[in-house]
């Protein structure tokens, strides 16, 4: 079983502050989702890497995938309240199937 | 475009009774898939249907068990309840088969007493 631990578990920031949530396993993965969820929601995607040494920019956020493709990481610069959510990373095996990180709780404080 | 529908939105039964969940994939998707989402295990996958067969399974006892329609809805059915059952089941569809972009509905959420 390919197992993926994100870290930190939880993170409580205020706003104008940068983070940096981490995802990490001793897999290998062909591609690597990040999403955001909040309460009463389903995850919504937000990016997609592939590419060992891929670094994403989607606004505020940065996404980067190991040069292994074992680990990922999602940087946010300047939070904002909206930011707030779980965020899960979720990498995708061989056999076509997603293995979910167990998720970073993000609190941006106004 | 709409997006996943999931019914019922929310759900109490008691063990040892049997639970059947709705999933409405987003027009023209013909992929459907199904998660079990709790705070101690988190998201795991329990199966994906792609033009009516079951494409990928995770690693879930035989009591799970789900279909798919020629128009692509899809419903998941659970026997035998347990207490550990209670979680909240996400399902998500895409165009192909496949975990690559998928829109998740806003799940039921399932609690056994």
């Amino acid at each position: 079983t390919q197992l993926l631990e994100q870290s930190p578990q939880f993170l409580s920031i205020q706003e104008g502050e940068n983070l940096t949530v981490y995802c990490n396993s001793s897999s290998v993965f062909s591609s690597l989702q990040w999403y955001r969820q909040e309460p009463g929601e389903g995850p919504v995607l937000l990016v997609t890497v592939v590419t060992g040494g891929e670094v994403k920019k989607l606004k505020r956020l940065t996404f980067q995938f190991g040069d292994a493709r074992k680990d990922s990481s999602l940087h946010i610069t300047a939070a904002q309240p909206g930011d707030t959510g779980l965020y899960l990373c979720a990498g995708v095996s061989s056999a076509r199937q997603l293995t979910f990180g167990s998720g970073t709780q993000l609190t941006v404080l106004p | 475009k709409a997006g996943v529908t999931q019914t019922p939105r929310y759900l109490i039964k008691t063990r040892g009774q049997q639970v059947t969940l709705s999933c409405s994939p987003i027009s023209g998707h013909r992929s459907v898939s199904w998660y079990q989402q709790t705070p101690g295990q988190g998201l795991q996958f329990l199966f994906e249907y792609f033009s009516e067969t079951q494409r990928n399974k995770g690693n879930f006892p035989g009591r799970f068990s789900g279909r798919q329609f020629s128009n692509s809805r899809s419903e998941m059915n659970v026997s035998t309840l347990e207490l550990g059952d209670s979680a909240l089941y996400l399902c998500a569809s895409s165009q192909s088969a496949g975990p690559d972009t998928q829109y998740f509905g806003p799940g039921t959420r399932l609690t056994v007493l």
